[in-house]
């Protein structure tokens, strides 16, 4: 089955404590991208790649990293996560030309920093 | 100005009823548009790209006007489980970066 999948699905940590949240793609697609989604200011774009070893910054890329050593994975990674970092996140691919196709997305990652 | 504008709603309406929401885009650059549905804090499902030409599938119909720089959706006949945010997505490409921009979505709220 084609799909995304993201991990873990919920996670309640602490200010400081490194955290990453994987993603994985059984598509052969070539873009990939994290979204933080908040109420009220709808899904932004953190950070994107077009293919292995190449990535950049969406909208908000502030306070994460990612990598991208292998086509089907994506991990974000907060190296400092803080409280205003508490969201829910999706992971999402695409196969179209120059990374202007339809995008299908993981099932979310529930994160909430005390 | 945002760069993809949405009437967040929500817009209530009955069972069989004929609903419309428009999207507006800033940048005439944007190259591929889309219509996504996300049900409660679920992920988004892709429901229609959409075409310069308009495209249908079943009940919903998909325009671009590219002119005036906004999209819309028309869905007909309402059932209940269409019920939903619908979130317009637009593509832009400039200088070699490619984004996908989201509004803040529409809620539909479909009545018994």
């Amino acid at each position: 089955e084609a799909q995304v999948t993201q991990n873990p699905r919920y996670l309640i940590t602490v200010t400081g404590k490194k955290l990453t949240v994987t993603c994985s793609q059984n598509m052969n697609h070539e873009y990939m991208s994290w979204y933080r989604q908040d109420p009220g200011l709808g899904l932004r774009q953190i950070y994107y790649s077009m293919n292995v070893e190449v990535t950049d910054k969406g909208d908000v890329p502030e306070g994460y990293k990612v990598s991208r050593k292998e086509k089907r994975n994506f991990p974000l990674i907060l190296e400092s996560p803080s409280p205003n970092q508490t969201s829910l996140y999706f992971c999402a691919s695409s196969g179209g030309l120059a990374g202007g196709g339809e995008q299908y997305f993981g099932p979310g990652t529930r994160l909430t920093v005390t | 100005r945002k760069e993809v504008e949405q009437d967040p709603g929500p817009f209530n309406v009955p069972e069989g009823a004929t609903v419309a929401f428009n999207c507006t885009y800033s940048n005439s650059a944007s190259q591929s548009f889309f219509w996504y549905r996300q049900d409660c804090r679920k992920e988004p499902k892709l429901l229609m790209s959409v075409y310069s030409s308009g495209n249908e599938d079943g009940r919903f119909t998909a325009q671009l006007n590219r002119a005036s720089q906004y999209i819309s959706l028309l869905i007909r006949d309402s059932k209940l489980s269409d019920s939903a945010t619908y979130l317009c997505v637009v593509n832009m490409a400039s200088s070699g970066t490619y984004k996908y921009i989201f509004g803040t979505g529409t809620r539909l709220k479909v009545l018994a």
